[in-house]
């Protein structure tokens, strides 16, 4: 596809069900990031992953939430039990250059969650 | 870790009049400080970036200075339009060091008053 594309757009969960939001990132991108932007706020970083290795995962804020990107393409970002303060749009963006790179990010239109 | 300060949260002018947001940053050795304009229920999207070895950049309305020495960083847009109502992030980073995710700001609300 042109752009990252993100899966499922909004997803509304009961508190304690388990949810899976997938990324598509752009066809040959090294880089894939996840980040959490809660309502009227920043996107805030959560994991990184270059190609299918999981380099950096210091912004995950609990065991619940966990990442992986099996080929090196597609991203799932997973939450278990989910919580209410687990609300928010997750964005997933990707980039051309390895780590290090500094240059644009392109993100996806984000999986907005809400747990009731 | 970085912390990226952003100010004002909401930024109101006329159109056609010109609107500064301003960013503040706590790494030292952060050296790439990107803009993101973000429309409503719409994905970020880059509008300039500036890198720590030059200290203003400009492209057509929108400019970028940066201050190294005082660690802020200014965008600026002249002749502001309709258009440029949005929510803009200012983020930065350091290359290396497996730091590899951008710290954004929290976001000023641009409005375009017609």
């Amino acid at each position: 596809g042109a752009g990252v594309s993100q899966s499922p757009r909004y997803k509304v969960a009961k508190r304690g069900q388990d949810v899976a939001l997938r990324c598509d990132p752009i066809s040959g991108h090294v880089s894939l990031f996840w980040y959490q932007q809660a309502l009227g706020q920043g996107p805030e970083f959560l994991t990184y992953f270059q190609n299918e290795a999981q380099l950096d995962k210091s912004g995950l804020p609990s065991d619940r939430f966990f990442a992986e990107r099996p080929e090196g393409s597609v991203s799932t970002l997973k939450i278990q039990r989910t919580q209410q303060e687990d609300s928010a749009v997750y964005l997933c963006a990707s980039s051309p250059g390895a780590s290090g790179y500094t240059g644009e990010l392109f993100f996806g239109e984000g999986s907005r969650l809400t747990v009731l | 870790g970085e912390n990226v300060e952003q100010h004002p949260s909401t930024l109101s002018v006329q159109e056609g009049d010109s609107a500064v947001i301003k960013c503040t940053y706590s790494d030292s050795a952060s050296n790439y400080f990107p803009w993101y304009k973000q429309e409503l229920g719409k994905r970020p999207q880059l509008i300039i970036d500036i890198r720590s070895n030059v200290g203003e950049k400009k492209d057509q309305r929108i400019a970028v200075t940066l201050n190294k020495t005082a660690k802020h960083f200014s965008l600026h847009i002249t002749e502001t339009q309709p258009e440029d109502s949005a929510v803009y992030f200012c983020a930065a980073k350091r290359s290396g060091g497996g730091a590899d995710g951008l710290t954004f700001g929290k976001g000023t609300h641009l409005i375009i008053q017609p």
